[in-house]
């Protein structure tokens, strides 16, 4: 079936790093692929996503590329901040109505100044 | 996108008893998923709840362990039953909803003692 594998952490960069965090899938059709993440004591939150190839999400500094050849959709931004601290999960929709979502196992970052 | 209002945010129980988290989302809506995240792990799908009809349950969950309710298109319910310290987790519902694709409610983080 369709899975999702995710780079494990935890990461830890210092202030104004470059981040990328990788992510890679298996999927049958043509899925969507996001983005999530969470901060401490909160809920998830999607941070950006991508619905076809050579899509790129956006969101807040960070960028991700739906590229279909290497299967893959990594998490990067250019400069971390320390609010940036949080756990990042990809996530996979196969597309199908009614399908849930398919997340990997996310990643950890840790911001230090 | 539609707006999901989950109860309670968290409790403490006793190993044996049963919990009943609720979902309100404030549109009509067809499908329903309930998620696991255990600490430090992952969202794990446990069911999709579909209204009047049975909820479909992924492998390794039980409808015994993790009956749920869909009586109408804006509520359902998951009800966590005989629970020993092992259920201990964060329990989410999620739809399918608006140009985001995907709603979250808060979760619900449930110990057990």
């Amino acid at each position: 079936g369709d899975s999702v594998t995710q780079m494990e952490g935890p990461v830890t960069l210092s202030e104004e790093a470059c981040l990328t965090i990788n992510c890679t899938y298996t999927a049958t059709g043509y899925p969507s692929l996001f983005w999530y993440v969470q901060y401490p004591g909160e809920g998830l939150q999607l941070l950006l996503k991508a619905t076809k190839a050579d899509d790129k999400g956006s969101n807040k500094g960070f960028e991700a590329t739906y590229r279909k050849e290497t299967t893959s959709f990594h998490l990067e931004k250019g400069s971390v901040q320390v609010s940036d601290s949080a756990v990042y999960f990809c996530a996979l929709s196969s597309g199908q109505a009614g399908t849930a979502l398919i997340f990997g196992k996310g990643t950890t970052l840790s911001v230090s100044s | 996108s539609a707006v999901i209002s989950q109860k309670p945010s968290r409790d403490i129980c006793q190993r044996g008893t049963s919990l009943t988290i609720q979902c309100q989302v404030d549109s009509q809506v067809t499908m329903m998923f309930w998620y696991r995240q255990q600490p430090g792990q992952s969202l794990t799908l446990i069911a999709t709840a579909n209204q009047g009809s049975e909820a479909t349950y992924e492998s390794g969950f039980v409808i015994d362990k993790f009956p749920i309710s869909r009586p109408n298109l804006t509520f359902s319910t998951l009800t966590v039953s005989n629970m020993s310290p092992e259920d201990s987790s964060i329990y989410l519902c999620s739809v399918v909803s608006g140009v985001n694709g995907y709603t979250f409610g808060s979760g619900t983080r449930l110990t057990v003692v």
